[in-house]
């Protein structure tokens, strides 16, 4: 069975710090990986993926995710976030021959000042 | 807006009624999705339906849960003998064939009393 552990359920920091959020799972096939975001009073919108290929993945706004399959990882970074940034964040997995998405419980990004 | 709608966005019942809820996903996607949400949780998946095929659904649809997606378009899910316990959100996803990234709509908050 999958599963997927976010570390981290809140993490504040201050605007143009860097930042990581963590994102563990636990699959004996293989999977793909994603990372949903979910801004105040928004749905949940795609971030970014994995698939295959290179395992540094970028998004638009410059978050970046790494999968690490030896360490069954794939954490979230940013160099420098913005107040707009605050949101909810969950990571997620399909194996790659099924259907069903496995998502963590969130990590909740507030941004200050 | 070509965006995946939900209806109701809220809704009040008593426990014991039966409620029925409808999801209208992005015109060309053949794939869809139906979660629920509880507070301070991920979306955790409830069933799948590659066109109007059934193709997955969690335990939950077992007993009081069920969904539809008759002509491979729209879909229901319909929640029987309500329970307080199935107060959470809903939420409904579209993906095209061949992706596996999801649209999510804005969910129908169900509150049973």
């Amino acid at each position: 069975a999958q599963s997927v552990t976010q570390l981290d359920s809140q993490v504040p920091v201050f605007e143009e710090a860097p930042v990581e959020l963590r994102c563990n799972y636990s699959s004996s096939v293989s999977v793909y990986l994603f990372w949903y975001v979910q801004y105040p009073n928004q749905g949940l919108q795609l971030l970014l993926k994995y698939l295959s290929g290179s395992t540094l993945v970028e998004s638009i706004n410059g978050f970046e995710a790494e999968f690490n399959k030896s360490q069954t990882s794939f954490h979230l970074r940013k160099p420098s976030v913005h107040i707009s940034d605050t949101a909810e964040y969950f990571c997620a997995v399909t194996h790659t021959g099924g259907f069903k998405t496995i998502f963590g419980a969130g990590t909740r990004l507030f941004v200050k000042a | 807006d070509t965006g995946v709608s939900q209806d109701p966005r809220h809704k009040i019942t008593k426990r014991g009624q039966n409620v029925t809820f409808r999801c209208d996903p992005i015109s060309e996607h053949n794939r869809l999705y139906w979660y629920r949400q509880t507070l301070g949780q991920g979306p955790e998946f409830l069933t799948y339906f590659q066109n109007e095929a059934q193709l997955e659904k969690s335990r939950l649809l077992s007993d009081r849960f069920s969904a539809e997606r008759p002509k491979g378009s729209f879909s229901t899910l319909e929640i029987q003998r309500t329970e307080q316990g199935d107060s959470a959100m809903y939420l409904c996803a579209s993906g095209p064939s061949g992706y596996n990234e999801q649209f999510f709509g804005p969910g129908t908050r169900l509150t049973v009393l």
